[in-house]
């Protein structure tokens, strides 16, 4: 069984820059859900992708978006970094989303600093 | 989601038991208790759950308060790799799949 895997590992991009993160869910997982971890404090979740659709958003501007593909990886887009931005983004996968019971697996996450 | 409150840190000894609690005194009839886990530089990792009854599971047991507005995970024999940040989360069936990270509590193992 193969986990779930994200890339790149580490990252470094400029004010004003684009970015794109990847996640590969784990094998028979269909759902998959961002977290923002900023150093020191517990993730932060961004959004949920279910079926390909976005299924429930944190308190997150727009520019931060994402993308689920048919064999359910995934990509976090964010525009117009800024300095805040610089954080630990990871990548959560689990089956159909059962609310209180379901187990959520995570990747080793991508380490983002925005200079 | 109900909020949960966490001590920042403890201390434990190799090999000696380690009691983790927990206060939820907002928590809901139908809000499961989850625990997870993030060893340095990894992601969190899933650790045991449970909604009224007391759990066990290879990694640790879950001890829930008759009240259930408090929990304690229990780690039998801690390790050197127990080292790492745990955080008590509260789950209800309309939480979609979003967990709430609070800001747990770190604990340390000395050998």
């Amino acid at each position: 069984e193969t986990g779930v895997t994200q890339s790149p590992t580490h990252l470094i991009k400029t004010r004003g820059q684009q970015v794109t993160l990847r996640c590969s869910s784990q094998s028979g997982h269909n759902t998959v859900s961002w977290y923002q971890q900023a150093l020191g404090q517990g993730p932060q979740f961004i959004f949920q992708y279910y079926r390909e659709e976005e299924n429930g958003r944190g308190n997150f501007p727009p520019r931060f978006s994402g993308l689920q593909f048919p064999n359910y990886s995934s990509e976090l887009n964010v525009n117009a970094l800024e300095l805040d931005d610089s954080a630990l983004y990871l990548c959560a996968s689990s089956q159909v989303p059962q609310g209180g019971t379901d187990t959520q697996y995570f990747g080793p996450g991508t380490r983002l600093t925005v200079l | 989601d109900a909020k949960t409150t966490q001590p920042n840190s403890m201390e434990s000894n190799e090999e000696e038991p380690v009691h983790l609690p927990c206060n939820h005194s907002t928590i809901s009839g139908t809000d499961y208790i989850h625990w997870y886990r993030q060893l340095p530089s990894q992601g969190p990792e899933y650790v045991i759950h449970g909604l009224t009854s007391n759990v066990n599971n290879r990694m640790a047991s879950l001890a829930i308060a008759e009240d259930r507005k408090s929990s304690t995970l229990i780690l039998h024999r801690a390790t050197l790799r127990d080292a790492a940040v745990y955080y008590c989360i509260l789950r209800g069936d309309n939480a979609g799949n979003m967990l709430t990270f609070g800001g747990g509590t770190r604990l340390m193992v000395k050998p």
